[in-house]
């Protein structure tokens, strides 16, 4: 099946250092990745749509210096959080889409454990 | 924002018993999905149901649809300890766009 690998898994630093995470598609093209935030026992929340080539769409109250994204290519996309704070600190995790056919599932990484100091 | 709510929050039972969780939403869909999440792990896509239809399986999942009660609902049968984990539901307004999360289940199954 999809694979979507999502790379650190854990990052614990210090505040004021930017964090970059990088979510790839292993075996399909995502022309469209999706990053998420979860906070302990809650649902997650879409915080901005990556577009291969363009702009990211960014949700409501997500700030888009803080949490830059690049989706420079169709099996990368990058969530960098500019400048961490213990505020930061969250479960961050990525989908894609394998592109070309309708109403298919989200495939998801295994997200990444943010812990800022 | 989450339109998704599902019932039980927690639910706990006992190994061979079966599971059942609601998702109900606010909006016209194109599609329903669920996911299971293992503590501190990402999503795994179990089933996606499509708005004209009524009722899905998948081996020991049975999802059904009643979109004029726009409600779902996810039964596991004859459940393990391996299932315990959080279900999600998500919904899709169009097919491949953006999904809204439901607040989740935490399912324990106690062997």
């Amino acid at each position: 099946g999809a694979v979507v690998s999502q790379h650190p898994s854990r990052v614990i630093c210090k505040s004021g250092t930017s964090v970059k995470i990088e979510c790839r598609s292993l075996d399909f093209q995502a022309t469209t990745m999706f990053w998420y935030r979860q906070f302990p026992k809650q649902s997650l929340m879409l915080m901005a749509t990556s577009n291969e080539g363009s702009k990211a769409t960014y949700e409501q109250g997500v700030e888009k210096d803080k949490f830059l994204i690049n989706h420079a290519s169709l099996t990368l996309s990058t969530l960098t959080v500019t400048s961490a704070h213990p505020e930061d600190s969250s479960f961050y995790i990525c989908s894609a889409r394998d592109w070309g056919v309708s109403a298919q599932p989200q495939h998801f990484g295994d997200g990444t454990r943010l812990s800022i100091l | 924002s989450q339109q998704g709510e599902e019932d039980p929050q927690a639910l706990s039972i006992q190994e061979g018993e079966n599971a059942t969780m609601n998702c109900s939403y606010k909006t016209s869909i194109n599609n329903l999905q669920w996911y299971r999440q293992n503590s501190g792990r990402g999503l795994v896509h179990l089933i996606l149901i499509r708005s004209n239809e009524r009722e899905k399986h998948s081996g020991r999942l049975r999802v059904t649809l009643d979109t004029s009660k726009k409600s779902s609902s996810l039964l596991i049968t004859a459940s393990r300890a391996a299932d315990t984990a959080s279900y999600f539901c998500a919904t899709s307004e169009t097919s491949g766009s953006r999904l809204t999360f439901g607040e989740g289940t935490q399912l324990t199954v106690n062997p």
